[in-house]
């Protein structure tokens, strides 16, 4: 069975902090690691595609960083704002149209 | 908009009734899936069609029933649903093909199921 795990389960930081998720997967047959960024009653939108090991990406204050050998990727938050309050999926692509989600982290960034 | 519409957001059904959810995208995309996403599980893959022929079906019960009749459009219908079935439901859309992971998917909001 392949599994991928994301921690913690939820989170909650105060406006200014700065913050990280995990997200494990299954190191062999490795395609991507995909982040999506899913705010309470909208579409879960794509953050990051992630392809090489040892990748770093950023999109403004989030930034996000691979390890396929290990098989691990950390999504990190600087400075988090209350807008930032969402929930954060990663997936593992596994064949052609079948990705393995997390449950992803649940971000509350208090003001 | 994210470019994938669903409706309707919300339903409420009972176990005897019959009724559909609708996707569409305008996006150029050639694969649509269905999600399911109950509370505290992961997205659990349903269905997937890619130019309009299904090539995933995740063993899901056939009181589901999927239909694609163009690639903008994927229905999911719906008939004598059991109290469990009430969850989220997603539909999402992608380039196909391989190699798979550099396929984001695209995403709706959603159409909330409950099932009395």
């Amino acid at each position: 069975i392949l599994n991928v795990e994301q921690s913690p389960q939820s989170l909650h930081v105060q406006e200014g902090d700065s913050t990280n998720f995990t997200c494990s997967f299954p190191s062999s047959n490795f395609y991507a690691l995909h982040w999506y960024r899913w705010e309470t009653a909208k579409s879960p939108e794509a953050l990051f595609v992630m392809t090489l090991n040892g990748d770093e990406k950023k999109k403004g204050r989030i930034s996000a960083t691979l390890n396929t050998k290990e098989g691990y990727s950390y999504l990190y938050i600087k400075g988090s704002q209350p807008e930032d309050s969402a929930t954060y999926l990663c997936a593992s692509p596994r064949g052609t149209y079948k990705y393995i989600f997390g449950t992803g982290t649940r971000l509350k960034v208090l003001a | 908009e994210t470019g994938v519409t669903q409706t309707p957001r919300h339903l409420v059904m009972g176990m005897t009734n019959k009724k559909s959810l609708k996707c569409e995208q305008h996006l150029g995309h050639n694969a649509m899936y269905w999600y399911k996403q109950s509370a505290k599980k992961p997205l659990e893959l349903m269905f997937v069609y890619s130019l309009e022929e299904r090539v995933e079906n995740n063993s899901v019960p056939s009181r589901f029933s999927p239909e694609c009749p163009n690639s903008s459009h994927l229905f999911l219908h719906l008939h004598t649903l059991q109290p469990e079935d009430s969850a989220l439901y997603l539909c999402a859309s992608s380039f196909s093909g391989r190699p798979s992971g550099a396929n984001v998917l695209t995403f709706g909001a959603g159409s909330r199921l409950t099932v009395l």
